[in-house]
């Protein structure tokens, strides 16, 4: 499989629940972002990693943790969410930090009941 | 801070015919890139156009094209020979050359391409 790979496609999860999302890529690129995209507002940067350090953190609350084991994939992790955190969660790889622009996962769709 | 502004919430457009869709952006960077993107109902985010703010040529791909206008900060993409496939929204995106900044994206446009 090539490009960008997220999973869950979807997923429904409580206040109280954890829960993780998952990107992976097989471009070989060694960045990798988390967007958040709510409807009728700019897609929000959440966290950037080149080379599996981060190296941005958008001031996203603690209930949000990223993980990046290594250049291919990189997690979300989620606890204690508020219904205002459902939205699509992007993400996306580039070849390098200023690249050519990024490649894109279709995306988690994430509802907090 | 870099914004990108898209004036356009919604368009819609007959098939075969031609729509542009405008973008604004402000930076104080001389150089820079700027993306469309498309992101149809799969929801995936597709590059469909790029220009350095170097170039004075504007960028074209196939029936996409731009209109690049660096001392007004507009963006604007054109679609020629509009198809239903067209149907999506459409983020311009803006990314500089210093400080690896990541790219920020407009708002967005929703086209529609009518039969």
């Amino acid at each position: 499989e090539t490009g960008v790979t997220q999973t869950p496609r979807h997923l429904v999860m409580g206040m109280t629940n954890k829960k993780s999302l998952k990107c992976e890529q097989h471009l070989g690129h060694n960045a990798m972002y988390w967007y958040k995209q709510s409807a009728k507002k700019p897609l929000e940067l959440m966290f950037v990693y080149n080379f599996k350090e981060q190296t941005e953190n958008n001031s996203v609350p603690s209930r949000f943790s990223p993980e990046c084991p290594n250049s291919s994939h990189l997690f979300l992790h989620l606890h204690t969410l508020q219904p205002e955190d459902s939205a699509l969660y992007l993400c996306a790889s580039s070849q390098e930090l200023v690249g050519n622009g990024y490649t894109f996962g279709s995306g988690t769709r994430l509802t907090v009941v | 801070a870099q914004t990108v502004t898209q004036s356009q919430p919604e368009m819609s457009v007959q098939e075969a015919e031609t729509v542009t869709l405008s973008c604004t952006y402000d930076t104080s960077e001389s150089n820079y890139y700027l993306f469309w993107y498309k992101q149809p109902p799969s929801r995936q985010m597709i590059l469909v156009i790029r220009q350095e703010a170097y170039k004075q040529q504007n960028a074209t791909e196939n029936r996409f094209s731009v209109n690049f206008q660096k001392a007004a900060k507009s963006f604007s993409l054109k679609i020629s020979d509009s198809q239903l496939g067209d149907t999506a929204m459409y983020f311009c995106a803006f990314m500089t050359l210093s400080g690896n900044t990541p790219l920020v994206f407009g708002k967005g446009t929703r086209l529609s391409v009518i039969a």
